[in-house]
Parts: structure tokens; sequence; C-alpha cells
């Protein structure tokens, strides 16, 4: 059973370019969650996604936008891309909340994104 | 969520117990204590979570004293695999709600 996969793994861009990750939750799970990690410090929650709707929303400006498909899979967009948005990327998938095994999220190995 | 600490860094040897505490003195009667671990190079991976009983399952066991202001996550016989940054995360068990990462403790494992 394959956990939550993210691509691409590794990414170089340009100051002011824009990005697109991408993420397939667990099987089974359909809420998806994206999170920021600088160096050195703990994931920082960006925003949550069910229902192909936002759902909740950390501290992050609207250069950050996503979206999730019917098929539970999302995206993570930035736009106006700063240095400061180099950062690992996750993504965490879990079971609706009815799932008696509901409790746990699962995370990817997340996205490396350089920005240069 | 409640304010979680717990040291930067810790060693142990190989094969013994591995005892990371984490102070949580602002609990909430409905608050949860949770436990996430990130490997080099990987997502955090869930290890376990209790509210006021003690828990353990095949990873590791979870001492939450009886005032709930502190807990501690408990790795029986701690290998090199088990080196990783521990998260202590503290939160309303309300199903989605988002995870809240604090810096962790480093936990070192020597041969």
């Amino acid at each position: 059973d394959a956990g939550v996969t993210q691509s691409p793994t590794h990414l170089i861009k340009t100051r002011g370019q824009q990005v697109t990750l991408r993420c397939s939750p667990k099987s089974g799970h359909d809420t998806v969650s994206w999170y920021q990690q600088a160096l050195g410090q703990g994931p920082q929650f960006i925003f949550q996604y069910y229902e192909e709707e936002e759902r909740q929303r950390g501290n992050f400006p609207d250069r950050f936008s996503g979206h999730q498909f019917p098929n539970y899979s999302s995206e993570l967009n930035v736009n106006a891309l700063l240095l400061g948005d180099s950062a690992l990327y996750l993504c965490a998938s879990r079971p609706g909340e009815n799932n008696p095994n509901s409790y746990g999220y699962t995370f990817g190995s997340g996205t490396r994104l350089t920005v240069v | 969520d409640a304010k979680t600490t717990q040291p930067p860094s810790m060693d142990c040897a190989e094969g013994r117990a591995a005892n990371l505490p984490c102070n949580h003195s602002t609990i909430s009667g409905n608050e949860y204590v949770y436990w996430y671990r990130q490997i080099h190079s990987q997502g955090p991976q869930y290890i376990i979570h209790g509210l006021k009983n003690n828990e353990t399952n095949e990873m590791a066991s979870l001492i939450i004293t009886e005032d709930r202001k502190s807990s501690t996550l408990i790795l029986p016989h701690a290998t090199l695999r088990d080196t990783a940054v521990y998260y202590c995360i503290v939160r309303v068990d309300t199903g989605r709600r988002a995870l809240t990462f604090g810096s962790g403790t480093r936990l070192q494992v020597q041969p």
C-alpha cells in the first residue's frame, strides 16, 4: 500500500517564478494538508483541503494557494517566489473523521524547493 | 493548542531505553498528547498518542503524569534507526485539526 506520494522530490526555481507541487494521499485518505519546513525548524502548517475546499489555513500569504481534485490528490502553488520560500514542503493525509483509525497523519517525504 | 517544551537534544546508547520528556503545563482536559518523529530526509511519522492513561504500541510507550502537565516517550531498546527529531504535540482531538510542531528533541543513538 503506497503511502503519501509527492512530486517532484527536488526543484530549483528562480526568484519571481511560480511553482506547483503535487501530492497523492494514502489510499483511503480524503484530507490533505501542506506544511513548510525551513532548515533546522519544525514543519509549519500552510493549509488543509478536504471535499475539494480549503478548510483551514495557517499564517501564510496569498501567494500560497492550493487545490484538491476529486480523486483527493492535491497541488500547492506558490507565486512570485522569494528566496525565503526555500524549504522542504511536506504533504500529509489522513482519513475522514468517521474512520476509527483517523488519529494520525501520514506524511510524504517532501519536495525540496530551492529558490535562487 | 497548549504549548510544549522539550530539550533540544539528547543522546542514548544503542540497546538502552530512550526517555524523551515533554512539558505541557497548560494542557486542557480535552487535549491529547501526540508524538511524531522525523528521521533525516523523511516526513514526520506518527508514533503514539494518549489522553491521560499510559499507552503502549509496537513502537513506544507513552507515560503521562497524573496531573497531565508532563509526559515521557519511551523507546525501550533504542537502535541507530531511532536517531531522529521527536516532536511532542498537544492538541484537541478534533480529527482534521492541523498539527502545530515545535522544535522537537534531536535524539542521537550512539553505537
